[in-house]
């Protein structure tokens, strides 16, 4: 059975780089795609991006100049860094897998910007 | 970006109803559709891919159609579990986007 598990602080500060990361189990990192959203809290989902199984990685325009997302393929892990994040940064992220659609979650990680 | 927009926005419906949650894209997206189910402080549950394929152990009650801007996901008959919040998402093109959500209440 497939298996994501966010982890990473759950407080950042202010113009800090926020560091997360996926571990997952019962699957290869290196047989999809990964992909990053985020949810404010009481709020819609927003695609942050993805890392393909070959590397490659698309990033949502709107955070590109902050957001690197890399894998582990050693711990079977991706990671998400955001830098520079603000209080907007505020969220649930979560990560997922995208096998014709985005049918692996994980349960999410609440990251509070606050100082 | 492609703009998508769900209606309505919140539904008030009872168990046993048929229910149809609509979602328009601002461009073409073909079939590159997908729709997703949300509970309170859980992730979310993929529903639906390439607008009418259920995915893998989703009650059949469930369906979807469109193609092109204009897509539907009904739910034939609603059970408990269902009142939830419903998102559908585009991934035909870069960035990938999600409507702003349905929430679907018990009425």
């Amino acid at each position: 059975q497939v298996q994501l598990q966010e982890s990473g602080p759950g407080l950042a500060k202010p113009s800090e780089t926020l560091s997360l990361t996926c571990t997952v189990s019962g699957d290869s990192i290196s047989s999809h795609y990964w992909t990053w959203i985020r949810q404010p809290p009481g709020k819609g989902l927003e695609w942050i991006g993805y890392i393909s199984n070959r590397g490659t990685t698309n990033y949502n325009p709107s955070l590109k100049s902050r957001v690197t997302i890399s894998v582990d393929t050693s711990k079977n892990q991706i990671s998400l860094k955001l830098t520079s994040v603000t209080a907007a940064d505020t969220a649930v992220y979560y990560c997922a897998r995208e096998s014709f659609s985005l049918d692996y979650w994980g349960q999410g990680t609440l990251v509070t910007v606050s100082s | 970006d492609i703009e998508m927009t769900q209606s309505p926005s919140s539904l008030s419906a009872s168990v046993g109803d048929r229910v149809t949650i609509t979602c328009r894209a601002s461009q073409v997206v073909k079939n590159y559709l997908a729709w997703f189910q949300q509970t309170p402080g859980k992730a979310p549950k993929s529903l639906i891919y390439a607008a009418s394929t259920l995915q893998s152990g989703v009650p059949s009650r469930f369906s979807g159609t469109g193609s092109g801007t204009d897509f539907t996901l009904t739910i034939s008959s609603l059970q408990p579990e269902d009142f939830a919040t419903y998102y559908c998402q585009q991934y035909n093109t870069y960035p990938y986007t999600f409507g702003q959500g349905t929430k679907l209440e018990i009425k």
